[in-house]
Order: C-alpha cells, then structure tokens, then sequence
C-alpha cells in the first residue's frame, strides 16, 4: 500500500484480556518501529526490528509486551493481561532502511482499557 | 543519547515565516537532525533531515549551524494547517552508537497558527 496501515484503528478491552495490534509497514521498507503516547504525552519507543537483526526491545515495559515480525513485512504487537494504563495511542512507523531516510508513522491503534 | 532543546511553544500568523530553534550543543559527528510534527490525532510525520548542510525540500527548509550545534526549521509561509507540535530529533547513522536505529522524541515545540 501506499502507507503504514494499522488495525485496528481502535480497541476497547477488558482489564486482563490479551490484545493484538497489527502494523502493515510500506512495501520494501526493512526499519519497522512501535512507539506509543498516552493522552497528552510525548511518543514512547517500544521496539524497533531491523532486516533480519534482532529486534531491539529496550522499550518495552514490561515483559506482558511482546512483538513479531514475520517474513521482514508485518509486524503484530501483543499485551498480554492488559492493565488500564496500558491505555494509548499505539503508533507503527517504517522506514527503508532505518538509517539515511525518514519514518512514515501510521495513524495508530487507540486502545482503551477498561 | 545526545539530546535537543526546544522552546515549549511558538505562535505565528498566518502566511508569515516560522523560524523554529532547535539547541543540540553535544551533538556528535554521526548524528543527523531530524525534524518531524505531529499534527493534532494524527501520527508523526517526516518533514526534512540533514547533516551540515542546509536542506530544502516542498515542505520546509533546514538552516544547520557552522558548528551544528543548532539547527532551525523554517516554514517560509504558515498555513492553519501547519500548526502541530513540531520535533527535533538527533539521529545516529553510524551503525555504532546506542541511539542508532531509533527515533526519540522529546516534548517538542507546540506551533500555534493565527488566522
């Protein structure tokens, strides 16, 4: 597609239940990230995969966070036993190679927790 | 991670020059200047990037330091729609440093635009 495209585009859940945020990164773009921004807060990393290097997952909270990225393309974030400030705005970006150009942000996943 | 300083917000009007600061004082010799914004229930977006020198690309221009110390992003005439919170951003590209790979945003500086 022509953009980051991210489903779904809002999620309401119940306290404790798993949730799955999927992230459709720009065709041919190797550099994938996962930030998220709670109300009125800056961005926050979360992880970032790179070709087939390993994933650098320095900014996940806490180990009930967890994420994939399968054949280089798709990625799918995973909350396990969702807490209420797991509540966010949860943004995938990609780049084509994660170095010389720019990020392309896709319009986020909202996820309520409640 | 070398960081940046910016103002927490600017106002211009509309059709006017923006000029936005950005201070990067221990900036290192492999990191790019990156600038994003990010406009209101919208994800960030890419405006421009450089090194040492100047950039120019349809959306703005990046004036860079002699000493890269600091850098300004200009929107040479502002529109309604550009206001948003805009991001200076340093950016490793030498494969090596711990910030490489990856984007961290600070506050960022709110423009508001008045009709």
């Amino acid at each position: 597609g022509a953009g980051v495209s991210q489903s779904p585009s809002n999620k309401v859940t119940e306290k404790g239940k798993d949730v799955e945020l999927r992230c459709d990164p720009i065709s041919g773009h190797t550099a994938l990230y996962w930030y998220r921004q709670s109300l009125g807060q800056g961005l926050e990393f979360l992880i970032y995969f790179q070709g087939n290097s390993a994933p650098d997952k320095s900014g996940l909270p806490s180990d009930r966070f967890s994420a994939e990225r399968t054949g280089g393309s798709v990625s799918t974030l995973t909350i396990q036993r969702t807490q209420q400030e797991d509540s966010a705005v949860y943004l995938c970006a990609s780049s084509l190679d994660g170095n010389r150009y720019g990020y392309t942000f896709g319009s986020g996943t909202r996820l309520t927790v409640v | 991670d070398a960081k940046t300083t910016q103002p927490n917000s600017m106002e211009s009007n509309e059709e006017e020059p923006v000029h936005l600061p950005c201070n990067h004082s221990t900036i290192s010799g492999t990191d790019y200047i990156h600038w994003y914004r990010q406009l209101p229930s919208q994800g960030p977006e890419y405006v421009i990037h450089g090194l040492t020198s100047n950039v120019n690309n349809r959306m703005a221009s990046l004036a860079i330091a002699e000493d890269r110390k600091s850098s300004t992003l200009i929107l040479h005439r502002a529109t309604l729609r550009d206001a948003a919170v805009y991001y200076c951003i340093l950016r490793d590209h030498s494969g090596g440093g711990t910030s490489y790979g990856k984007l961290t945003f600070g506050q960022g500086t709110i423009l508001t635009v008045h009709p």
